[in-house]
């Protein structure tokens, strides 16, 4: 079964750091772009990072660029999202997407829940 | 990037057509024909349910449709079913790159 599975959401403070990660499996993780996609309470879905399967290529949303990292694992099928110098408007449900030949987010996981509040 | 802008809401009975538009720049939909939709159910990821438009991924019934004009593109879902009751999201690639700027939701109600 194709599927994306994500984890390390939790609370933080504000200034804080965390890590996210996203476990990918049933399909070949090492030719797709993937890409980060956030969803604050209550509110509409908001695109944050991609990287290419190389990782040579990463692109960010401008409110997270120089806080946020993206970053993949090809051998161990997995990509991450280092989050540094977090915000109240941090807050969402983050989701891992798989950038298919379809030229759209064509896999979701479930999400992880991110909260940062002192 | 803009966020794309969809009506906040839309509805119909079922059986009915319901129509939501996504409107954004040349820069964006009306440059490109990587338009896609997603529906999401509440607490639920998204699922695509269009792409490159007109599209439909295996699994999705065609009453779903998409087209688009302009910097406008458009979603319409015939023969509503109570089950199509949901949030749904339009997506763009920006300016041809590999930044993407998604609509502003639409909540589709099944009266």
């Amino acid at each position: 079964e194709v599927q994306l599975v994500e984890s390390g959401g939790g609370l933080v403070q504000p200034g804080g750091s965390l890590r996210l990660s996203c476990a990918a499996s049933g399909f070949t993780f090492s030719t797709y772009w993937v890409a980060w996609v956030r969803q604050a309470p209550g509110k509409g879905l908001e695109w944050v990072a991609n990287i290419n399967p190389g990782a040579t290529e990463k692109y960010y949303v401008d409110s997270v660029k120089g806080r946020f990292t993206i970053s993949r694992d090809n051998a161990e099928n997995s990509l991450y999202l280092q989050m540094n110098s977090l915000r109240a408007e941090d807050t969402a449900v983050y989701y891992c997407a798989r950038y298919g030949y379809t030229a759209a987010f064509d896999i979701w996981g479930p999400g992880t829940m991110v909260t940062v509040s002192s | 990037q803009s966020a794309l802008t969809q009506p906040p809401s839309a509805s119909g009975s079922p059986g009915q057509s319901v129509t939501i538009s996504c409107t954004g720049t040349s820069s964006d939909v009306g440059g490109y024909n990587y338009v896609s939709w997603y529906q999401q159910h509440p607490g639920n990821a998204p699922k695509l349910m269009i792409y490159e438009v007109t599209k439909r991924p295996s699994g999705v019934p065609d009453r779903f449709s998409g087209s688009k004009s302009g910097n406008t593109a458009s979603l319409t879902v015939s023969g509503l079913q109570a089950e199509d009751e949901a949030d749904y999201y339009c997506t763009s690639s920006y300016a041809g790159s590999h930044s993407y700027v998604f609509g502003t939701g639409t909540r589709v109600t099944v009266l």
